[in-house]
């Protein structure tokens, strides 16, 4: 399995919702990460996890609430979001966080709408 | 400060040659990757360097200079599944990855 699978793909929510963003991996990867990706634009790097602890926030708002269950799973959990919050919300693996040829293998991502 | 320098969009007809240009300043060098990116869809790695010259795999190549900070991507043999947003990406010292905004690729018949 060279794939990592992201659900939903499309995400509708309103300002009170409260919704997860989930994010599975069996390539024995152990670094995880989240990105978020507005139109034309690269990604942006949200949250990395290590050996299935949070190494990286970059200054997530704290409606945005990562979680990793195990060593194969990633959640992003959504509260209160804003209209600005909708993007494309990418998951990527890559074998671990610290090496030079660190390829990331990415998700098809989730579509994210605020209203 | 970190910076990578792409252009922002290219044009080149189907069965041509094109190459995509990318410089950085960056607080360390660990690798250099290019990624593809279809429109909504998730980036796909392409290549990676770390040591100077030329890496070729099919119709793409990926080409580093760390003295001179740059790095192209040359695809030949262009064909219209080609038209994508190419992304170079610099891992830095602390092994995270810094993206130029991508350079968004049009192929015409």
């Amino acid at each position: 399995d060279t794939e990592v699978t992201q659900t939903p793909k499309h995400l509708v929510m309103g300002m009170t919702n409260k919704k997860s963003l989930k994010c599975e991996q069996h390539m024995g990867h152990r670094a995880m990460y989240w990105y978020k990706q507005k139109a034309k634009k690269p990604p942006e790097l949200m949250f990395v996890y290590s050996y299935e602890k949070l190494s990286i926030n970059e200054s997530v708002p704290s409606r945005f609430s990562p979680e990793c269950p195990n060593s194969s799973l990633l959640n992003l959990h959504l509260h209160a979001l804003q209209p600005e919050d909708s993007a494309l919300y990418l998951c990527a693996s890559s074998q671990d966080g610290s090496s030079g040829a660190n390829v990331l293998t990415f998700g098809a991502g989730s579509r994210l709408t605020v209203l | 400060g970190q910076n990578i320098d792409q252009p922002t969009e290219m044009t080149a007809t189907e069965g041509a040659i094109v190459q995509i240009n990318c410089t950085y300043q960056t607080s360390g060098f660990n690798g250099l990757f290019w990624y593809q990116q279809h429109a909504g869809e998730a980036p796909t790695f392409l290549s990676y360097n770390v040591l100077d010259g030329l890496e070729e795999k099919g119709r793409f190549s990926s080409f580093l200079s760390r003295s001179k900070g740059y790095s192209y991507l040359l695809l030949k043999e262009l064909q219209m599944k080609d038209s994508a947003s190419y992304l170079c990406a610099v891992m830095d010292s602390n092994y995270q990855l810094i993206w130029g905004a991508g350079t968004k690729l049009i192929i015409k018949p």
